[in-house]
């Protein structure tokens, strides 16, 4: 079946930094969404990209989606404590309701 | 706009015993998913309500069941509760014809 893996699965980054973290689908995708989950929270969405190379971004964060559309990555620019959280990456195939998440990325940030 | 409420937020039970947990989606909203969070793992899909039919299914067993009221509102039932059904159970609304899930605060269920 479907399956969607998020690398790595744990980042510890220095307040200020960059960092990148990647999802990755064994299946083509329709769309690849992002949440983010806080420490005792519920996942919150974040983004949804649909087409094949698209860019969005939200303020310090980018988010791409492959070409092949079977991978997605999230940028973080000058990282804060504020990041701190677990990152999300969730797809769907084809007509099916179904959205997969993948394990999440744990993101740690040293003020 | 209201959000997605769950309820209970807490809940203790013992292998064997069934349990009902709820939710109600945010207005507008007439798709309800259901998803289990175990410890460190991203959120599982159980099941999807449309129009209080069943739309879609994930590799859980029949003993998760659900249902989907006129009002949207939706329960999540297990039966014959084993241990490792404890988790976070996550319910999340949709829009139609639309995949974004906006989540609810969750339900942790412990199985002891």
């Amino acid at each position: 079946g479907q399956q969607v893996m998020q690398i790595p699965q744990y980042q510890h980054v220095q307040e200020g930094e960059d960092f990148t973290t990647y999802c990755n689908s064994s299946t083509t995708l329709s769309n690849i969404q992002w949440y983010k989950q806080r420490p005792g929270g519920h996942p919150v969405f974040l983004i949804q990209l649909v087409k094949s190379g698209e860019v969005k971004k939200q303020k310090r964060l980018t988010f791409q989606f492959g070409e092949a559309k079977k991978n997605s990555s999230l940028h973080i620019t000058a990282t804060q404590t504020t990041d701190v959280g677990t990152y999300f990456c969730a797809g769907t195939q084809g007509g099916s309701e179904k959205l997969v998440f993948g394990k999440g990325m744990k993101l740690t940030v040293n003020p | 706009e209201t959000g997605v409420t769950q309820s209970p937020t807490h809940l203790i039970k013992t292998r064997g015993q069934q349990v009902t947990l709820r939710c109600s989606s945010q207005s507008g909203h007439n798709t309800v998913s259901w998803y289990q969070q175990a410890l460190g793992q991203g959120p599982q899909f159980i099941f999807q309500y449309y129009r209080e039919e069943e739309n879609g299914r994930g590799n859980f067993p029949p003993r998760f069941s659900g249902l989907q009221f006129p009002n949207y509102s939706s329960e999540l039932n297990v039966n014959a509760l084993e241990l490792d059904d404890s988790a976070l159970y996550l319910c999340a609304s949709s829009h139609p014809q639309r995949t974004t899930q906006y989540f609810g605060p969750g339900t942790r269920l412990l199985v002891l």
